[in-house]
């Protein structure tokens, strides 16, 4: 089992519309996670973190984390072309010492 | 503050050379980590530093890799008789972590390297 699963997509949306994004983990004793969005070519850029469970709003982003589940989401909503990109999801485990990053999800917006 | 910077940019090497990639994290984050990305892959963990101390190193990473972080200040990652399998993005990232919080990773570039 992959230490943080993740659909590869793509997952396709049309403009204004709102894109779910699913990500599973495997380790319970996991603290701190996170979501990076990855344009094509560039590297990663952190978008949200999320530590408790519930939900965490930020602008048009929002992350859920459900512990008990072992599952984290990122809600886009109002979708633009813009967030056309991979999502991806990461989990810190082992103490805080180091993130596992998930395959990613490419997300296509359609105008 | 500049963010995290990485050189080069890109990198073109025959096999069996070696090669040398340099990464200058955040000055205030505490943690400097290297990771490599594949094609349709996220990014894998390779190594990271508290400060000077180089803290763990991934099975992933073969007696050809090394890196070091001296004075605490700039990483070098080097990649000793490369190998056409050694070809990925390499990336660093700086952290303000402590232990009991992990504030994200700022990424730098990343360096791509091709082995030809």
């Amino acid at each position: 089992q992959k230490e943080v699963e993740q659909n590869s997509g793509p997952l396709s949306v049309p403009e204004g519309a709102i894109a779910s994004l699913n990500c599973t983990y495997s380790d319970r004793g996991s603290q701190s996670f996170f979501w990076y969005r990855q344009y094509s070519g560039k590297s990663p850029e952190l978008i949200m973190s999320i530590y408790s469970n519930g939900d965490k709003e930020d602008g048009r982003f929002t992350a859920q984390l459900n512990k008990a589940s072992q599952y984290v989401s990122l809600l886009i909503r109002d979708s633009q072309p813009s967030d056309s990109a991979t999502y991806l999801c990461a989990v810190n485990s082992g103490g805080y010492q180091k993130v596992t990053f998930g395959t990613g999800t490419k997300l296509q917006v359609i105008p | 503050d500049t963010g995290v910077s990485q050189n080069p940019r890109h990198k073109i090497t025959k096999r069996g050379q070696n090669v040398t990639f340099r990464c200058d994290p955040i000055s205030e984050h505490n943690r400097l980590y290297w990771y490599r990305q594949t094609l349709g892959q996220g990014p894998e963990f390779l190594t990271y530093f508290q400060n000077e101390a180089q803290l763990e190193k991934s099975r992933l990473l073969s007696d050809r890799f090394s890196a070091e972080r001296p004075k605490g200040s700039f990483s070098t990652l080097e990649i000793q008789r490369t190998e056409q399998g050694d070809s990925a993005m390499y990336l660093c990232a700086s952290s303000l972590t402590s232990q009991t919080a992990n504030y994200g990773y700022t990424f730098g570039s990343g360096t791509r390297l091709t082995v030809v």
